[in-house]
């Protein structure tokens, strides 16, 4: 069965730059959930979309952005890159428009800030 | 918004013995509780998960129980092996516009063989 995709899987950048995380959910899937772990950390919820519209937000810095595209893609921009955003990222999918209660998570994208 | 507390940080157990780890919740809206197992750098994996209209929910070594009125929920393992040490995390999810998932803040299961 298809699961959901994270590219890239590990990404390493300077102070001050810019990343983009993807998210590709589970086919048919019409929620995406981002979230931030830092070492030791349980999962922090950042933001999450359902039908391309944003639904939630949490603990998501200004400094960072996302969107739900057309095809149920997510991405994740992240400016101005500090230390402390160093962490893993997943993303999960869920079929909620389907009552599906079970969030689907990604492998992760590792980013490291130097 | 809603706020999950985990207990212990921390367990150790012997092979063989039960572990038992501990949330509450605040928000009585919530109705649905999902437990996940994460091994390092990888990412958490439901291992089970009960519903507000459900009392107890077992699948082979691993129970989940909920008390509605006192707003908590465990996990219980029982015959535990090695391949559980893990750190697990409890959720929460409400019924809210987004459907957030709130997270505990994890337990470090060790089993020692």
């Amino acid at each position: 069965a298809a699961g959901v995709i994270q590219s890239p899987r590990h990404l390493i950048k300077e102070k001050r730059e810019t990343a983009t995380l993807k998210c590709y959910p589970i086919p048919r899937h019409d929620t995406v959930y981002w979230y931030q772990q830092g070492p030791g950390q349980d999962p922090q919820f950042l933001i999450s979309f359902y039908e391309k519209m944003q639904s939630d937000k949490g603990s998501i810095p200004d400094r960072f952005s996302a969107q739900q595209f057309s095809d149920y893609h997510s991405e994740l921009n992240m400016s101005s890159l500090e230390l402390g955003d160093s962490a893993l990222y997943f993303c999960a999918s869920r079929n909620r428009g389907q009552g599906g209660d079970e969030q689907f998570f990604g492998p992760g994208t590792r980013l490291t800030v130097l | 918004g809603e706020n999950v507390e985990q207990h212990p940080s921390t367990l150790s157990v012997q092979e063989g013995d039960s572990a038992v780890i501990k949330c509450t919740y605040s928000d009585s809206a919530s109705n649905y509780f999902p437990w996940y197992k994460q091994e390092l750098g990888k990412r958490p994996q439901l291992i089970i998960d009960i519903r507000s209209n459900v009392g107890e929910k077992k699948d082979q070594r691993i129970a989940v129980t909920l008390n509605k009125t006192a707003k908590h929920f465990s996990l219980h393992i029982t015959e535990t092996q090695p391949e559980d040490s893990a750190v697990y995390f409890c959720a929460a999810r409400g019924r809210g516009t987004g459907n957030q998932f709130y997270f505990g803040t994890g337990t470090s299961l060790t089993v020692i063989p």
